[in-house]
C-alpha cells in the first residue's frame, strides 16, 4: 500500500530535549516536505526536499532541522525544542512533474504528527 | 509575495444547501499550480484537485466543482446538496517556482442535518 508513515504519531515533551519526527514513504518519490498545522495559520511548509541531499527552506524554518540522507526517509529534527513548536506535524512527499517542477503534483500526506512541547 | 487567502473561518450549512468556498491567490508567477485539499475531522489530508496557470476550464466532479479565474485570481470550490460527510476543513493551495507550496488557513465547513 502506498503510504507516507511518520512516528511518533503523539509526544509529549520538555523544552530543550532533542527530538525526532521520523517520515518515511514507499512510493519512491523525488519530493517531500515537512509542515506545520496550526489554528487560524492553516499548513506552513517548514523544510523541502527535491531530493537525496537536496533540501531548502519553506516558510517556518527557525529552530527545525532536516536531513535527506535516502530518498525514501526525511526525518525532521527538534534540537532544542520549544513551546512555540507545540503543533501538528505532517510529512508529505510527490513525484517530479516533468519539466515544471518538484511541488506541482499532488502531495501524499502522512497522517500527522501532534507535538506538545511543555 | 505569494499568497492564499480564505476568508471564510467557518461555513455553516444545512443539509442540501450549496455552498461555495472562496480562494483568493497571489503570485508573481506565470506558471502555477492551485490545489484543493480535505482534510476531515479524523485529520487526514486528501487531495481534491489540482489546475495549472493554463487551464481556465471550470472541473465538475459528481457535487463538486471548481471556478477557476485568473482575472480575479480566483479559485472557488462549490459543493452541491452538501451532506453531512462533507464537514470537514478545507485548504486551497498554491505550488510556485516549482518547489514551494503555500497553503491558505483554511475554512471549516460545518453541514448540519
Amino acid at each position: 500500500e502506498a503510504q507516507v508513515t511518520q512516528n511518533p504519531r503523539y509526544l509529549i515533551t520538555v523544552t530543550g530535549k532533542k527530538l525526532t519526527v521520523t517520515c518515511s514513504q514507499n512510493m519512491n518519490h523525488e519530493y517531500m516536505s515537512w509542515y506545520r498545522q496550526d489554528p487560524g495559520l492553516g499548513l506552513r511548509q517548514i523544510y523541502y526536499s527535491m531530493n537525496v541531499e537536496v533540501t531548502d527552506k519553506g516558510d517556518v524554518p527557525e529552530g527545525y532541522k532536516v536531513s535527506r540522507k535516502e530518498k525514501r526517509n526525511f526525518p525532521l529534527i527538534l534540537e532544542s525544542p520549544s513551546p512555540n513548536q507545540t503543533s501538528l506535524y505532517f510529512c508529505a512527499s510527490s513525484t517530479r512533474d516533468r519539466g515544471r517542477g518538484y511541488s506541482n503534483q499532488p502531495q501524499h500526506f502522512g497522517d500527522g504528527t501532534r507535538l506538545s512541547i511543555l | 509575495a505569494q499568497k492564499v487567502t480564505q476568508a471564510q473561518t467557518e461555513i455553516s450549512v444545512v443539509e442540501k444547501e450549496d455552498v461555495t468556498l472562496d480562494c483568493v491567490y497571489e503570485t508573481r508567477d506565470t506558471t502555477y499550480y492551485l490545489f484543493w485539499y480535505k482534510q476531515p475531522p479524523s485529520g487526514e489530508l486528501v487531495f481534491l484537485i489540482r489546475r495549472n496557470s493554463f487551464d481556465e476550464q471550470n472541473e465538475i466532479s459528481g457535487r463538486y466543482s471548481w471556478n477557476f479565474q485568473k482575472s480575479t485570481s480566483s479559485f472557488n470550490f462549490t459543493i452541491t446538496a452538501s451532506q453531512v460527510v462533507d464537514s470537514a476543513v478545507y485548504f486551497c493551495a498554491l505550488s510556485f517556482w516549482g518547489n514551494k507550496l503555500v497553503f491558505g488557513a483554511g475554512t471549516i465547513l460545518r453541514v448540519k442535518s
